[in-house]
């Protein structure tokens, strides 16, 4: 089946640990997304990649790195510079249809992180 | 001005009622938008693209108003399951700007 693959579920760390989220899909899709979402809050963009080796921060870049080294992944690192990375971590693709904007994104199912 | 605003609800209905919700965006080049559904403790769905000429998917209406900026979503005979938070995106016109996320709205439909 087709789409976006989120692991792990669910990740405990350790204060001053870096810890890496993985991101996998077989959509074909050109651009993907990083969101964290705190309880009772919005999508907030943190890193996106709309080609292989190339990435752009989002609004809350800091703390966390990202690389795009196949056009299949797209895994981030929380970093231990994350002052509060307690939070639901989503990652989507997309396509690009270039001159109308972007279309519409699809999810992977998400990773709780939780620092202990 | 935030990007895209949403009223943050929540919105309780009954069964079989009829709830409308509006979202305003400040980007006068957005050129994509989109209603999605967040279950709790789930990642977002599509629900459906808004169309500038309005779009119907059975009992959910879309609509999109370009010189206001705003875009509404209509739902007909609500059911328990449509309970969820409802996500207004937007997305500007050069595709390199990623979709924008409103805070979402709260339905609770109750019985």
């Amino acid at each position: 089946d087709g789409g976006i693959t989120q692991s792990p579920k669910y990740l405990f760390r350790k204060e001053g640990q870096n810890v890496t989220l993985s991101c996998e899909q077989n959509l074909n899709h050109d651009a993907m997304y990083w969101y964290r979402q705190d309880p009772g809050q919005g999508l907030r963009l943190i890193y996106y990649s709309q080609i292989v080796n190339d990435f752009q921060k989002g609004d809350i870049a800091e703390g966390y790195s990202v690389s795009r080294e196949k056009k299949e992944s797209f895994p981030l690192t929380v970093t231990s510079a994350q002052k509060n990375p307690t939070a639901f971590y989503l990652c989507a693709s997309s396509i690009i249809r270039g001159g109308t904007g972007g279309t519409e994104a699809f999810f992977g199912q998400g990773t709780r992180l939780t620092v202990v | 001005r935030k990007e895209v605003e949403q009223d943050p609800g929540p919105f309780n209905v009954p069964e079989g009622a009829t709830v409308a919700f509006n979202c305003t965006y400040s980007n006068s080049a957005s050129q994509s938008f989109f209603w999605y559904r967040q279950d709790c403790r789930k990642e977002p769905k599509l629900l459906m693209s808004v169309y500038s000429s309005g779009n119907e998917d059975g009992r959910f209406t879309a609509q999109l108003n370009r010189a206001s900026q705003y875009i509404s979503l209509l739902i007909r005979d609500s059911k328990l399951s449509d309970s969820a938070t409802y996500l207004c995106v937007v997305n500007a016109l050069s595709g390199n700007t990623p979709l924008v996320f409103g805070k979402g709205t709260r339905l609770s439909v109750i019985a």
